[in-house]
């Protein structure tokens, strides 16, 4: 079974340009989360997601930050109009879930390898 | 606000020796803590989720403990070797849905 895939593994952008970040959580999960980290910090929750449901948002910046998770494909974590202070590990986590309940409930997570990003 | 802290940043022991690791929670009492392990360059990996009703649980060389009087957990890797050099984060569950990941402790493990 693949684990977490996370891609690109490195992204670059020019201050103002737009970062996509995937992630493709484990085969069977159906709950994606979204964490930044900086150097020598902790990580930072974002999102929640669901299939074709935002749960949580509440850790991610009101303004240029966007997440989905469609029915198909991976969930996306946007960035419009990059600055310096973006510049950080994206990392997303996935979970089984539980049908008809939100949250990880004794869950553990299962992360990526994680998107360095890095605004110019 | 709630809060997870783990208060030392960094950590350096001699090979063989118990690396006792500490994670502390205020305003909070959840029903369980998770410790993970996270590598330079990598993702977290899960070890251990230890509930408010065990006092301890253990996995090979390490052990974790839960004191809710305290507030307070605490991760051993006893016989620690190189290869446990890592952070180590302690977590949280959500007051809402995410899990909440304490700052973590560098560990360092010197042959």
């Amino acid at each position: 079974n693949a684990g977490v895939m996370q891609n690109p593994r490195h992204l670059v952008r020019r201050r103002g340009q737009e970062a996509r970040l995937r992630c493709s959580p484990m085969k069977g999960h159906s709950h994606v989360y979204w964490y930044r980290q900086l150097p020598e910090e902790g990580l930072k929750f974002m999102v929640y997601l669901q299939k074709e449901n935002i749960i949580d948002e509440s850790g991610m910046p009101k303004e240029r930050f966007s997440a989905e998770f469609p029915k198909e494909g991976p969930s996306i974590l946007r960035i419009q109009q990059v600055v310096r202070g973006d510049s950080a590990a994206y990392f997303c986590a996935s979970s089984p879930g539980r049908s008809g309940r939100v949250g990880p409930a004794n869950e553990k997570l299962f992360f990526g390898s994680g998107t360095q990003l890095s605004v110019l | 606000s709630q809060k997870i802290e783990q208060n030392s940043e960094a950590l350096n022991i001699q090979e063989g020796k118990t690396a006792t690791l500490t994670c502390n929670y205020t305003n909070y009492s959840p029903a369980y803590l998770q410790w993970y392990r996270q590598d330079p360059g990598r993702g977290p990996v899960f070890l251990l989720l230890i509930r408010e009703n065990e006092k301890e649980k253990r996995k090979e060389r390490l052990k974790v403990t839960f004191d809710t009087t305290l507030k307070q957990s605490l991760f051993h890797i006893t016989a620690s070797q190189p290869a446990d050099s890592a952070t180590y984060l302690c977590a949280r569950p959500p007051g809402n849905n995410d899990m909440r990941f304490g700052a973590g402790t560098r560990l360092t493990v010197k042959p």
